[in-house]
Formats: C-alpha cells, sequence, structure tokens
C-alpha cells in the first residue's frame, strides 16, 4: 500500500540555522499538507499546497516558513532560522483530491538547541 | 471557524472493558469527521471517518463511532479493549467538499492495563 514518507526521522539543529524537513507524497496525490505537533499538545495545521501555490495557511506560518514541490515527487518545509519554539513533531500529509481523507507520514522530530 | 473539544485529557481501562472517548465539534457549515490514533513514538493513523450515510461508522481494531447531528457528536467506542490500544486518540474534522485543513481535539490519551 502506497504511504507518505518523510526524511529525516529525527533532526537536531542549532537555533538560528535553518532546517528543510522531506516529504514524499503519495504519488497520484494532489494536495499537500504540513502539520506540527509540539509535545504533549494538539497537532495543528501549518500549510496547505496545490497546483504549486499555497492554497492556505495558518498564523504559525509566518516569514520564516516556506514550501517548495521542488520536482514532482519531494514536498519541502523550509524554517530560515530556526527558534526554540519550532522545535516539534511535524507531519506531511496528501490528499488525492482534497476532499475527504488526508493521508499521514510518520513524521519528523525537530529539535531545536 | 471550526473546533473540536476531546474533554477527557486521558481515560484510564482495565483491559477486556468496555471504552468511549468523547468528542464534540462545533462548525457553522457541513463537516467530515474523523478519529486518528498515535501510538507512541509514531505518526497519525487512521481509524474511522464519518463523510455520509450511516451514522455508525466501524474503523479498524474494532473501533467504531457514532455521528450525532443534534448534538454535534462524534464518540469513539471500543467494547473490549486490548493493552496494544493503549495510544493517544485525536477527533479530527474538515469541512465539506472542500481541500481545506484537518482541525485536531487536544487529543484523548488512552491507558489501558492489566
Amino acid at each position: 500500500e502506497p504511504e507518505v514518507t518523510q526524511t529525516p526521522s529525527h533532526q537536531v539543529t542549532q537555533m538560528g540555522q535553518e532546517v528543510i524537513l522531506r516529504c514524499v507524497p503519495i504519488s497520484n496525490h494532489l494536495y499537500f499538507y504540513w502539520y506540527r505537533q509540539i509535545l504533549g499538545q494538539k497537532v495543528e495545521f501549518l500549510v496547505s499546497f496545490y497546483n504549486n501555490e499555497i492554497s492556505e495557511k495558518s498564523e504559525i506560518f509566518d516569514d520564516q516558513f516556506s514550501v517548495e514541490r521542488p520536482d514532482g515527487s519531494n514536498f519541502t518545509l523550509k524554517i530560515r532560522s530556526t527558534k526554540l519554539e519550532d522545535s516539534a513533531m511535524y507531519f506531511c500529509a496528501s490528499s488525492p483530491t482534497g476532499g475527504e481523507q488526508q493521508f499521514f507520514g510518520p513524521g519528523t522530530r525537530l529539535t531545536v538547541l | 471557524a471550526q473546533s473540536v473539544t476531546q474533554l477527557d485529557s486521558q481515560v484510564p481501562v482495565f483491559e477486556e472493558a468496555p471504552v468511549e472517548l468523547r468528542c464534540n465539534y462545533s462548525s457553522s457549515v457541513s463537516v467530515y469527521l474523523f478519529w486518528y490514533v498515535q501510538y507512541p513514538n509514531q505518526g497519525l493513523q487512521l481509524l474511522l471517518k464519518y463523510l455520509s450515510g450511516s451514522t455508525l461508522v466501524k474503523g479498524i481494531n474494532g473501533f467504531e463511532a457514532e455521528f450525532n447531528k443534534s448534538q454535534t457528536s462524534f464518540h469513539l467506542r471500543k467494547p473490549s479493549v486490548h493493552i496494544s490500544d493503549t495510544a493517544e486518540y485525536f477527533c479530527a474534522v474538515k469541512v465539506t467538499g472542500t481541500a481545506s485543513k484537518l482541525t485536531f481535539g487536544t487529543g484523548t490519551r488512552l491507558q489501558v492495563t492489566l
């Protein structure tokens, strides 16, 4: 069964550094999402992406964040200058039509020191 | 805007006992409803979903949920839990007919003991 994959599984970085989190959505899906979960808290929406454009973003997704689909398979989340409060589990999700179910990847745990 | 309330942050239960995890939602438009499970140090796995039709939906691992529009609830139930059901359970909603985001509740930690 096809699934969403994410790399790396765990990333440790110093405050102020740039990080890129990578996702490979399911191949025939058209809608892509990033969510994050700070330890012990609920899953929060960051951004959705369709047709090479951001379709929706939350207030969390400020100028420090960007997303890109650099080729036909990868979907990336970049944080330009990480802060301590960016430490969280970041989940990528994809959906074939955007209408119903979203399929989640296993997540990348980001630790900012 | 949509919101989801999971009133129980933790639910302890003995193995083979029944369990109900509560979820209430608020939305001015029609929504789809989902339950996701997160095992320790793992990602989110879909347990079940309500899109339309029968209000009683069955999911994986013996779980089921009932959509109650008048009470805006979507409670998750299992008649007999196992130790392996110990996990975090998240209720989520999504506006129908759009490619919009999922809005999650704060989660309920189900702790099954012998």
